[in-house]
């Protein structure tokens, strides 16, 4: 069975960085392109980096392009994101999910909060 | 970002009825292989969002028969039909085609 364990949410400051982590388990890791979703507090789901299975390919959502750095180590099974200069509208769920070969996302974490506020 | 229109966002429904939920995305979700990208999930309160659907129209394993997807192109939509409390949940479209995936705003489908 897939698991995905997301930790590392804290109460920051706006300004301040923070890097969340991902360890996943029950399927090859290192085959998988993978996902960090992000849901605001009683809004809907975005999407906010996805990473290729090898680390060669990265996409950031505009929103958070030039803040946010993903990046994987797949002899740690491990996912992360490095997020800096966080702002108020960053506050949410943060979400790791495991990508799925036919465009999609078929299985997800239970996620890890972000408050950043002053 | 590739960005996904849904309608409508709140969607009450009679037990027994049939719900229908549109989704639009900006540009077309067929890809270079032919197939498209376009999901659907369904999120219940407090859980993480379960796929329902991918490429249109492919139901996951243990997803009853009453949800069906259907479009192409740019314009998808998916159907409810005799619904049951249980599907109670805020239902998203999400591309798959464009780096990151992006989702519809969300439809909350309640039962009057």
């Amino acid at each position: 069975e897939v698991y995905l364990v997301e930790s590392g949410g804290a109460v920051v400051q706006p300004g301040e960085s923070l890097t969340l982590s991902c360890t996943a388990s029950g399927f090859p890791f290192g085959k998988y392109n993978m996902h960090w979703i992000r849901q605001r507090p009683g809004k809907g789901l975005e999407g906010v980096s996805i990473i290729r299975n090898d680390g060669g390919q990265i996409g950031y959502a505009d929103s958070v392009k030039g803040r946010f750095t993903i990046s994987r180590d797949n002899s740690k099974n491990s996912l992360y994101l490095q997020m800096n200069s966080l702002r108020s509208d960053d506050s949410g769920l943060y979400i790791c999910a495991k990508d799925s070969p036919n465009g999609s996302i078929e299985h997800w974490g239970q996620g890890t909060l972000v408050s950043v506020s002053s | 970002d590739l960005e996904m229109t849904q309608s409508p966002l709140s969607l009450p429904v009679t037990l027994g009825q049939s719900a229908s939920i549109s989704c639009r995305s900006g540009r077309s979700l067929v890809s270079s292989d032919g197939n498209t990208y376009l999901n659907w999930l369904q999120q219940r309160p407090g859980q993480s969002p379960r796929r329902l659907i991918y490429q249109v129209s492919n139901r996951d394993s243990g997803v009853p028969d009453r949800f069906s997807g259907s479009g192409s192109g740019t314009d998808f939509t998916l159907k409810i039909s005799r619904v049951e409390a249980d599907d109670v949940a805020v239902y998203y479209c999400m591309q798959g085609i464009g780096w990151p995936y992006t989702f519809g705003q969300g439809t909350k489908l309640e039962i009057e």
